[in-house]
């Protein structure tokens, strides 16, 4: 079966100190890879999006990037952390069909002070 | 484009029924709803294709009008388990990326 790690679960991080967070997914292959926000009680903004290795989509530009080194791994990186950075971020994978459902991970809470 | 849902908040007593809908702007593949708990991920729901397609899923259900490009879910004899913030998302292709609604928070009390 399929599963979708993702760490730290965590993180509290100065203004100004890079970021790098990671997902992996195992028990499939090439599926495409999505880098979710949520900031406090608000919706899911879709912030990077991947359809196979070293193909990243940015849908919002920002001080963030993402990097798909392996089929099944996905970074997210920032060189300096803003305090509008804060948030719940959230990878998940499917299949790339219309029908397949998204499966997320449990998520990072990201508290920049 | 991001869909839009309606309403943002509702607050129902347990055993009533409540309807969200979602829109678009755009013609529509496919609509997927979530439902997350405070604090939690997105869990999936259910999807619905192009074609006029309706779903259930216990006392909840789906519906996608695809003239009018809208879904809207159904939750029928709600129960406290119920609540939580409810997202549907828009594919625009098979393939595509799933751009999410802003969500409704559904609050069911005793």
């Amino acid at each position: 079966s399929q599963t979708i790690h993702q760490w730290p679960a965590t993180l509290v991080q100065p203004v100004g100190s890079p970021l790098s967070l990671e997902c992996t997914v195992e028990g499939t292959s090439n599926p495409n890879l999505y880098w979710y926000r949520q900031a406090a009680g608000r919706g899911l903004q879709l912030l990077f999006y991947s359809v196979g290795i070293g193909q990243i989509s940015s849908e919002v530009p920002q001080n963030l990037s993402a990097s798909r080194p392996q089929d099944r791994q996905f970074i997210l990186s920032s060189k300096k952390l803003l305090l509008s950075d804060s948030g719940f971020y959230l990878c998940a994978w499917n299949l790339g069909t219309g029908d397949s459902p998204l499966h997320f991970g449990n998520g990072t809470r990201l508290t920049v002070t | 484009q991001q869909p839009v849902q309606s309403p943002q908040a509702v607050i129902l007593r347990e055993g009533e029924d409540a309807v969200i809908n979602c829109s678009s702007s755009k013609a529509l593949y496919s609509v997927h709803w979530y439902r997350q708990k405070h604090g939690e991920a997105p869990v999936f729901l259910m999807i619905l294709l192009k074609g006029g397609e309706q779903k259930g899923h216990d006392k909840i259900s789906a519906s996608f009008n695809e003239k009018k490009q809208q879904s809207s879910l159904y939750l029928t004899a709600s129960q406290l388990s119920y609540s939580g913030t409810y997202f549907c998302g828009s594919l625009y292709n098979q393939g595509g990326k799933l751009i999410f609604g802003q969500g409704t928070e559904l609050s069911v009390k005793p």
